[in-house]
């Protein structure tokens, strides 16, 4: 597609329940992150693809928290039993290798009630 | 681990210059990115340094200084459209977009 795309663009979940959200990345770039912004803060890494290559999880808070991208494109951040503390805006991006340029979505926009 | 320090808040007025700031820890530098970000909106890229020394592209400059491990972002003319967040961003696997980690942001206010 023109740019990153992300959905939904809103969500609001009860605490407790599991909550997934995809990203579709810009056509031919090879890598993706996923990013986590609360409310006036800074964008706090969670998850890197790629390629092919092992996905760096380091930034991932717990382990209710998991994606994967299948076949090297869509990605999905999974939440499970999710808390109030995991509402904030879910930044997706995309590059293309060497482009020195990081592509970001809208975002996702989570509310735990 | 990784860290990068920039001020919380500027402010300054229209046609003015301002600097920001960013200093950083991290193993395995490659280069220092620059990203905007307007209330509400999605983080847009700047600019992107791995050398040191000034770059530039038109009224922004980002400038790094690989052995004090500090750059920072020169913003000139200033308009009221610049009021926005602005992030410093490293690099820490190899070019400028591998694995970026952001610092907390500096939100510059832009007076008549």
């Amino acid at each position: 597609g023109a740019g990153v795309s992300q959905s939904p663009s809103n969500k609001v979940t009860e605490k407790g329940k599991d909550v997934e959200l995809r990203c579709d990345p810009i056509s031919g770039h090879t890598a993706l992150y996923w990013y986590r912004q609360s409310l006036g803060q800074g964008l706090e890494f969670l998850i890197y693809f790629q390629g092919n290559s092992a996905p760096d999880k380091s930034g991932l808070p717990s382990d209710r928290f998991s994606a994967e991208r299948t076949g090297g494109s869509v990605s999905t951040l999974t939440i499970q039993r999710t808390q109030q503390e995991d509402s904030a805006v879910y930044l997706c991006a995309s590059s293309s290798t060497g482009s020195g340029t990081i592509y970001f979505g809208e975002g996702s926009w989570l509310t735990v009630v | 681990g990784q860290s990068l320090e920039q001020p919380s808040e500027v402010t300054a007025v229209e046609g003015a210059i301002v600097q920001i700031n960013c200093t950083y820890q991290t193993s395995g530098f490659y280069g220092l990115s620059w990203y905007q970000q307007h209330d509400g909106g999605a983080p847009t890229f700047l600019s992107y340094n791995a050398l040191d020394g000034l770059e530039e592209t038109g009224r922004f400059s980002s400038f790094l200084s690989r052995s004090d491990s500090y750059g920072y972002l020169l913003l000139q003319e200033l308009q009221m459209k610049d009021s926005a967040s602005y992030f410093c961003a490293v690099s820490s696997v190899g070019g400028a977009t591998n694995k970026l980690i952001f610092g907390t942001g500096t939100l510059l206010a832009v007076q008549p």
